[in-house]
């Protein structure tokens, strides 16, 4: 089945730690994005990658980190100096990095709690 | 800066009701206009809008885009409990397909 898969779905993390989210696609997208979504304040982008090797901030990126080694993962790493990193994170792919004009295809989530 | 802002925020209906969410954007180099819909957990793709004053429809679902306004309006007619959700709009912009995300519009449809 082609898709995207998020793990985990639950992530319970203290203070001070860092954590990786993974984002896998088959879909043999080009693109891939993280966003986070709170509560009343729909989804934000943390980053963005339109090819491998090459990734771009997003409107929130401070206190994470990314890689796009292959094609078909992108991990997202929120790191201590995130403030406030309890949120629901999704991941996303779209099949051309160029047109401007493709849907984006989501991942389940991964919802993350720090203690 | 790029904006985008549904309204209303929230909205409960009864079942067979008619509903109209509202989107409006100002962004640069403006490309697509997207309906998602979220249930539980992942937004799924609704329509893609990027002509003016061409309907998109879906079943009991329809939407239109005013380039020239600056918004987009998403209409679920005969409304089921099954469409309670979020209802998020999008708007691609660049040539990054990037999406910039209202803040969604929560629908709960009760019997």
């Amino acid at each position: 089945d082609g898709g995207i898969t998020q793990s985990p779905k639950y992530l319970f993390r203290k203070e001070g730690q860092n954590v990786t989210l993974s984002c896998e696609q088959n879909l043999n997208h080009d693109a891939m994005y993280w966003y986070r979504q709170d509560p009343g304040q729909g989804l934000r982008l943390i980053y963005y990658s339109q090819i491998v090797n090459d990734f771009q901030k997003g409107d929130i990126a401070e206190g994470y980190s990314v890689s796009r080694e292959k094609k078909e993962s992108f991990p997202l790493t929120v790191t201590s100096a995130q403030k406030n990193p309890t949120a629901f994170y999704l991941c996303a792919s779209s099949p051309d990095r160029t047109s401007g004009y493709n849907e984006q295809f989501f991942g389940p989530g991964t919802r993350l709690t720090v203690l | 800066e790029d904006k985008v802002v549904q309204s209303p925020l929230s909205l409960v209906v009864h079942e067979g009701d008619t509903v109209t969410l509202n989107c409006s954007y100002e962004v640069t180099n403006f490309r697509s206009l997207l309906w998602y819909k979220q249930e539980k957990k992942a937004p799924t793709f609704l329509f893609m809008l990027t002509s003016s004053g061409i309907e998109k429809k879906s079943g009991r679902l329809s939407s239109i885009l005013d380039k020239k306004e600056l918004f987009s309006i998403l209409n679920i007619t005969a409304t089921q409990t099954g469409d309670s959700a979020i209802y998020l709009c999008a708007v691609g912009t660049g040539t990054a397909s990037k999406l910039t995300f209202g803040t969604g519009t929560r629908l709960q449809v009760t019997l």
